[in-house]
């Protein structure tokens, strides 16, 4: 079983559109949870850190459930410039980062 | 804004040669990290460093592969007979503290042939 396991899409939108994305991962010992936004053959850049009570930022919503090892991002409102590749990364233990493979979002107008 | 620097850019190197990937991370930070990213794949952890020392590495990071911090400012990754399946691009990290956020660099585009 792959440690953090998404849906690789595409998810083709309309703007203004609500997407929401979901991850699980494997290791229950997790510790720290984020998403992460990677634009084509650009570096990833931390879109959100993932609390156990669920948080916002602006148009982006994500949550989290332990007991299913499930996370979730929403974004309400999408923009052309929220395309791009959604990476679920999980930190088990250590300070390394485990990555999905991404969840790839078009948006269009 | 500070950011962390990586060169070069793009690297092209026949099978077998050494190549350094050299990056400048932002100047506070204390922990630093290389991952790559072979194409179409997923982002993968290769190591961690911290007061001179490797903190952690994954099974990836064998023997071919090192990492240093020559002066107050580069970390570099060493890989020392590259071989084909070697071809990714690696990101250089750092971050400030042990459980802050991790900067990545725009990455170093290997290529081997």
């Amino acid at each position: 079983r792959k440690e953090v396991e998404q849906d690789p899409g595409p998810f083709n939108v309309p703007e203004g559109a609500t997407v929401a994305f979901n991850c699980t991962y494997s290791n229950s010992a997790s510790q720290s949870f984020f998403w992460y936004r990677q634009d084509c053959r650009k570096e990833p850049k931390l879109l959100m850190s993932v609390y156990s009570s669920g948080n916002e930022d602006g148009r982006f919503t994500a949550q989290l459930n332990r007991a299913s090892q499930y996370i979730s991002l929403l974004i309400r409102d999408s923009k052309l410039s929220d395309s791009a590749t959604y990476l679920c990364v999980v930190k088990v233990d250590g300070n390394k980062l485990v990555f999905g493979a991404g969840t790839i979002l078009r948006v269009k107008s | 804004e500070p950011e962390v620097t990586q060169t070069p850019s793009h690297q092209v190197t026949q099978m077998g040669q050494e190549v350094i990937l050299r990056c400048v991370p932002i100047s506070n930070h204390l922990y630093f990290y290389w991952y790559r990213q072979i194409l179409g794949q997923k982002v993968e952890f290769l190591v961690s460093f911290y007061n001179n020392e490797i903190s952690e590495k994954s099974e990836i990071f064998d023997d071919q592969f090192s990492v240093e911090r020559p002066d107050g400012s580069n970390f570099t990754l060493k890989i020392r007979s590259t071989k084909l399946e070697d071809s990714a691009m690696y990101f250089c990290a750092s971050s400030e503290l042990w459980a802050s956020e991790q900067f990545f660099g725009p990455g170093t585009r290997l290529t081997v042939l």
